[in-house]
């Protein structure tokens, strides 16, 4: 069984940049969700992809957005990045829609310069 | 006031002690209750689930919801090193959103 993967692993961005991070779901499972965990911090939702669409959104500006493709794969997209995006990005799977067992990845590292 | 409330610690103890992690939280309508754990540079995986409010045991693990007084706790027996860790708890509706406790830094001394 193939676990959650995320890349790139780490990465370095500058103000007002814009990012992709790519995450590959655990073998059958078609639900991703993303969250950005801050230093010191729990992870906080940004939003659920179920079946391609968008299923649930937390409490992040329009400017983080996010695609699931045909194969469950997702990827989130950050533009007009701030200082303040600095984060660990985990993505996190799980079978259906709603919320289960989250199975994570090991997270992108992303630091805003 | 946040949703879900935990101490950030650090706790440190003697391997051997019993450990006790705890959250507590607002929002009545959480239902289901997990905790996780998250070694440095790692994404967090799952330990406990629990639906509702009572005991539930894994091994070394022991986790207990009290919903009447909106507080959830994780007891860890024979704590070894392998165990230093964060320790998230986590709570959800049924919906679609997981809400995460900020973690407790739990250092267990050899």
């Amino acid at each position: 069984e193939t676990g959650v993967t995320q890349s790139p692993t780490h990465l370095i961005k500058t103000r007002g940049q814009q990012v992709t991070l790519r995450c590959s779901s655990q073998s059958g499972h078609n639900t991703v969700s993303w969250y950005q965990q801050a230093l010191g911090q729990g992870p906080q939702f940004i939003f659920q992809y179920y079946r391609e669409e968008e299923n649930g959104r937390g409490n992040f500006p329009p400017r983080f957005s996010g695609l699931q493709f045909p194969n469950y794969s997702s990827e989130l997209n950050v533009n007009a990045l701030e200082l303040d995006d600095s984060a660990l990005y985990l993505c996190a799977s799980t079978k259906g829609g709603g919320t289960g067992e989250l199975f994570f990845g090991e997270g992108s590292r992303l630091t805003v310069l | 006031q946040k949703e879900v409330e935990q101490d950030p610690g650090p706790l440190s103890v003697p391997e051997g002690a019993i450990v006790s992690l705890n959250c507590t939280y607002s929002n009545s309508a959480f239902q289901y209750f997990m905790w996780y754990r998250q070694y440095s540079r790692k994404g967090p995986e799952l330990l406990m689930y629990t639906y509702s409010s009572g005991n539930k045991e894994d091994g070394r693990f022991t986790a207990q919801v009290d919903k009447s007084s909106k507080y959830i706790s994780l007891f860890i027996r024979d704590s070894q090193p392998s165990d230093s860790a964060t320790y998230l708890c986590a709570m959800h509706t049924g919906g679609f959103k997981t809400i995460f406790g900020a973690g407790t830094r739990l250092f267990v001394k050899a």
